[in-house]
């Protein structure tokens, strides 16, 4: 059964300052998934990962893949208050027959403070 | 615009009624899913389906129905046998093929009272 573990599952920082949210999974996959979400809201996807070595960034977010090590990395930089959310990362394997299927973390509830 | 479209937004349920949210995607997407979010916690996958008139049991079925009559619908049913399903629900579709992404509808917020 595939596991996906995220941490810290909170996180307060202030702003202007760099944090790293880690995503580790239990069984062999490349693709991988970063989403956010806001209060009340659906998901926003922020980054597909889709190799060993992969990262992207969008503005102060930047993710990266380590498959050998079933590793992804959410990295903050200089964070601000807009980033205050919910972020998720999940994992993308086949289902049965040909449908593949996400395994999430349990979300790491992250709040920039003044 | 194509997207995923759930109703309703909000939902109330009495104990021992079935009740029926509904995902329609206009993206021609092959597959669908269904996941179920608890306060506090990730998403969980309770049905995914291929191909019209096919579909597996995700990790947290039981207590759940569904159909996949046409590419475009993918109803979920909540019954009697699902003993606490307040929740906030999620429909997602997907494109065929190893590097598209998903696409999740905006959700229905299920409360029993």
């Amino acid at each position: 059964e595939l596991k996906v573990e995220q941490n810290p599952l909170f996180l307060s920082m202030q702003e202007g300052k760099n944090y790293t949210i880690y995503c580790n999974y239990s069984t062999t996959s490349d693709r991988l998934y970063w989403y956010r979400q806001d209060p009340g809201k659906s998901l926003e996807s922020l980054f597909v990962l889709l190799s060993n070595g992969a990262v992207k960034q969008e503005g102060r977010l930047m993710a990266s893949l380590d498959t050998k090590a079933r590793l992804s990395t959410l990295h903050i930089t200089a964070a601000v208050h807009d980033l205050s959310a919910t972020y998720f990362c999940a994992v993308d394997r086949m289902g049965t027959g040909t449908a593949s299927k996400l395994t999430f973390g349990t979300g790491t509830r992250l709040q920039v403070t003044l | 615009d194509g997207g995923i479209t759930q109703s309703p937004k909000y939902l109330f349920r009495k104990e021992g009624q079935n009740v029926t949210l509904s995902c329609e995607q206009n993206l021609n997407h092959d597959a669908m899913y269904w996941y179920r979010q608890d306060p506090g916690q990730g998403l969980r996958l309770i049905y995914y389906s291929q191909i019209v008139n096919d579909f597996q049991k995700g990790d947290i079925a039981e207590g759940y129905s569904v159909s996949r009559e046409k590419k475009e619908s993918f109803p979920l049913t909540v019954t009697s046998a699902q003993k606490n399903p307040t929740a906030f629900y999620l429909c997602a579709s997907k494109e065929g093929g190893r590097n598209y992404g998903y696409t999740f509808g905006s959700g229905t917020r299920l409360t029993v009272v």
